[in-house]
């Protein structure tokens, strides 16, 4: 198990274009988490799944921002029509149980809107 | 609304000095506490975490933190820090039965060896 895997690591994009991001979790993990991280914060929550159902969205999460994670197995994240406030760091995380267990995160997809 | 506050944004250490960071958080019911570190070019990791008992948690790398209930606060301390200890500390806190964590801004510090 080499923990949980994010894709890309970087992302540059043209503004208004769509992204799609795909986290990986260690695979017996049931939960899986999106954050957002921009510089100087700490990462700010944006969605979680148990299994394949999202089971909340913050309201960070515009309807532009849409999350995915069919099958209870890896996760997507897609941006539509990014804009320049979308630049940050995009931050996933799995745990076996849930709060208490602790996280484990992934390397993070960093997002450039230009 | 639940809220984390790191006072100390940076600090510089020089290597054996004591550490103590700073956390207080906004929750009047029970909590989960942790501390992530970030080493540069890495991803966050679990330090410690505390959930009941003992409120004086030890973690990796010879970190421990104390929660002081009526503080609201869960500061990070170490004995003696190394050079390798430079990194950025973020704490954070989950209200008890819920899956979602508050972060703090973190703090960086610099260990000068």
């Amino acid at each position: 198990d080499t923990g949980v895997s994010q894709d890309p690591r970087h992302k540059i994009t043209k503004r208004g274009q769509n992204v799609t991001f795909r986290c990986d979790p260690i695979s017996e993990h049931n939960r899986l988490y999106w954050y957002r991280q921009t510089l100087g914060q700490g990462p700010e929550f944006l969605t979680y799944f148990q299994n394949e159902a999202q089971l909340e969205k913050s309201r960070l999460l515009s309807d532009r921002f849409s999350a995915e994670r069919p099958k209870g197995s890896f996760s997507t994240l897609e941006i539509q029509r990014t804009e320049q406030g979308d630049s940050a760091m995009y931050l996933c995380a799995s745990s076996l149980q849930g709060v208490g267990d602790g996280y484990t995160f992934g390397s993070g997809t960093r997002l450039t809107v230009v | 609304a639940q809220s984390v506050s790191q006072h100390n944004h940076h600090v510089i250490l020089s290597e054996a000095a004591s550490l103590e960071l700073g956390c207080n958080y906004s929750y009047g019911g029970t909590v989960n506490l942790f501390w992530y570190v970030q080493y540069p070019g890495q991803h966050l990791q679990l330090l410690l975490k505390y959930f009941s008992g003992d409120p004086l948690v030890k973690g990796i790398k010879g970190f421990e933190a104390e929660f002081i209930k009526s503080k609201f606060s869960f500061n990070l301390r170490k004995p003696s820090v190394q050079w390798s200890d430079t990194a950025e500390y973020f704490c954070a806190v989950g209200a008890s039965g819920t899956y979602k964590y508050i972060f703090g801004t973190g703090t960086r510090l610099k260990v000068l060896a």
